[in-house]
């Protein structure tokens, strides 16, 4: 079956550190991959994708690279800010007969102070 | 466009009472789909719509879950007689189907938060 399991939390930085939330997959088919976020009191946010191998997403400053030969996808950014304090959702979307479904990972905690 | 939007944001209702939610997704999203999120957890899928159609629902969709989408835009969904159990934060997401590829992207609701005393 399809499942996604990403570093449990929470993680705390200081502003300017280097950030790595590792996920990986499972999968029977060809998925695609994304990160979402979801800050304080909000909705989650499609934050990047990748739709097929070594593609790589990247939105404000966060990257991620689609790997098949390790199933992962993890999550990195060169230097934090405050306001990238938020959970951080891994997720894969595969292909049914009817449409696709989403499986999640169970979110990382991240919290950058000043 | 103003997004997926959901209503109420917070439900608080007593064991055994009926509650019902409402998505309105974005406008011309033909796809709409209902998920659970518990805290500490990540989303958890419900059911899935196609306009009006429910083509999909999960196991976790007991028979006290009823979802309903009767012209194809808004959605509904209701629990009878609620549990303690289904306390938690139900999400609402809608996509587009692209031309070229079914990894359509989910754009979420803010969510209704249920507490069940």
């Amino acid at each position: 079956g399809n499942s996604v399991t990403q570093m449990e939390g929470p993680v705390t930085l200081s502003e300017e550190a280097f950030l790595t939330i590792n996920c990986t997959y499972t999968a029977t088919g060809y998925p695609s991959l994304f990160w979402y976020v979801q800050y304080p009191g909000e909705g989650l946010q499609l934050l990047l994708k990748a739709t097929k191998a070594d593609d790589k997403g990247s939105n404000k400053g966060f990257e991620a690279t689609y790997r098949k030969e390790t199933t992962s996808f993890h999550l990195e950014k060169g230097s934090v800010q405050v306001s990238d304090s938020a959970v951080y959702f891994c997720a894969l979307s595969d292909v049914t007969n009817t449409g696709n479904q989403f499986y999640f990972g169970t979110g990382t905690s991240l919290t950058v102070i000043p | 466009d103003t997004g997926v939007s959901q209503n109420p944001r917070h439900k608080i209702t007593k064991r055994g009472q009926n509650v019902t939610f409402r998505c309105d997704p974005i406008s011309e999203h033909n796809r709409l789909y209902w998920y659970r999120q518990t805290l500490g957890q990540g989303p958890e899928f419900l059911t899935y719509f196609q306009n009006e159609a429910q083509l999909e629902k999960s196991r976790l969709l007991s028979d006290r879950f009823s979802a309903e989408r009767p012209k194809g835009s808004f959605s509904t969904l209701e629990i009878q007689r609620t549990e303690q159990g289904d306390s938690a934060m139900y999400l609402c997401a809608s996509s587009s189907e692209t031309r070229d590829s079914w990894m359509d992207t989910q754009y979420f609701g803010p969510g209704t938060r249920l507490t069940v005393l």
